[in-house]
């Protein structure tokens, strides 16, 4: 069964600051690897999609990793303003989703 | 991108009340859906698969009696909690693949559900 960890669990910052949240699975047998965002109370915001032919996908600040052969993925943030404070999820599809723990960031002004 | 709605956002109900939540693909067609259930400060739980035209797959531990799922059309799944207590308060999100191998996610919103 595939098991899904985020490291860290959380994790607290200055404003300004680049940072990086780690992602490690157990089967690579996957196909496409998603990272969201989700705010207190609320649903999942899909910010990044590696598709498993793919190795990196970024959008504005935001930039996520792939290798599977190591069964890791890394979401890379720069330059963290206060608004990025949320829990971060990564999910690996196969037949399935599965989830990660999450991280919780919080970025300080 | 693709859209999936979900209602209500929020509910709150007596025990021992049902109540339905409702996923919808609102611009692609949906054979199967997924329902999660989240703790505070915990990740997703795989609840069930729905699928269309036939009976939901529950992953273990998950009371199919109390939990009814039904994936009437290509998009609409339902979700009821019956006999709700306030253990059954919780976040339930649903979400649905684009297509038949699942490659990327689309969640609803979800539905906070309190029991009184």
């Amino acid at each position: 069964k595939q098991e899904v960890t985020q490291i860290p669990a959380a994790l607290s910052v200055p404003e300004g600051e680049n940072l990086v949240l780690n992602c490690s699975f157990t089967d690579s047998a996957i196909y496409n690897l998603q990272w969201f965002r989700q705010d207190p109370g609320k649903g999942l915001t899909s910010l990044l999609l590696i598709q498993s032919s793919q190795r990196e996908q970024t959008s504005g600040r935001l930039n996520a990793s792939l290798d599977k052969s190591s069964g890791r993925s890394t979401l890379y943030i720069a330059a963290s303003q206060p608004g990025d404070s949320a829990t971060y999820l990564c999910a690996l599809t196969g037949n399935q989703f599965y989830f990660g723990t999450g991280t919780s960031l919080t970025v300080i002004p | 991108g693709a859209v999936v709605s979900q209602h209500p956002s929020w509910v709150i109900c007596k025990s021992g009340t049902s109540v339905k939540i409702e996923c919808r693909s609102l611009d692609f067609q949906a054979t199967t859906m997924f329902w999660y259930r989240q703790f505070p400060k915990q990740s997703l739980m795989l609840m069930a698969t729905s699928n269309e035209g036939s009976k939901a797959t529950y992953e273990q531990g998950v009371e199919k009696d109390k939990f009814l799922i039904n994936h009437a059309s290509l998009t609409l799944s339902t979700l009821t909690v019956t006999s709700a207590h306030p253990e059954d308060s919780s976040f339930y999100i649903c979400s649905a693949p684009r297509d038949r191998v699942v490659t990327e996610a689309f969640f609803g919103q979800g539905t906070r559900l309190t029991v009184v």
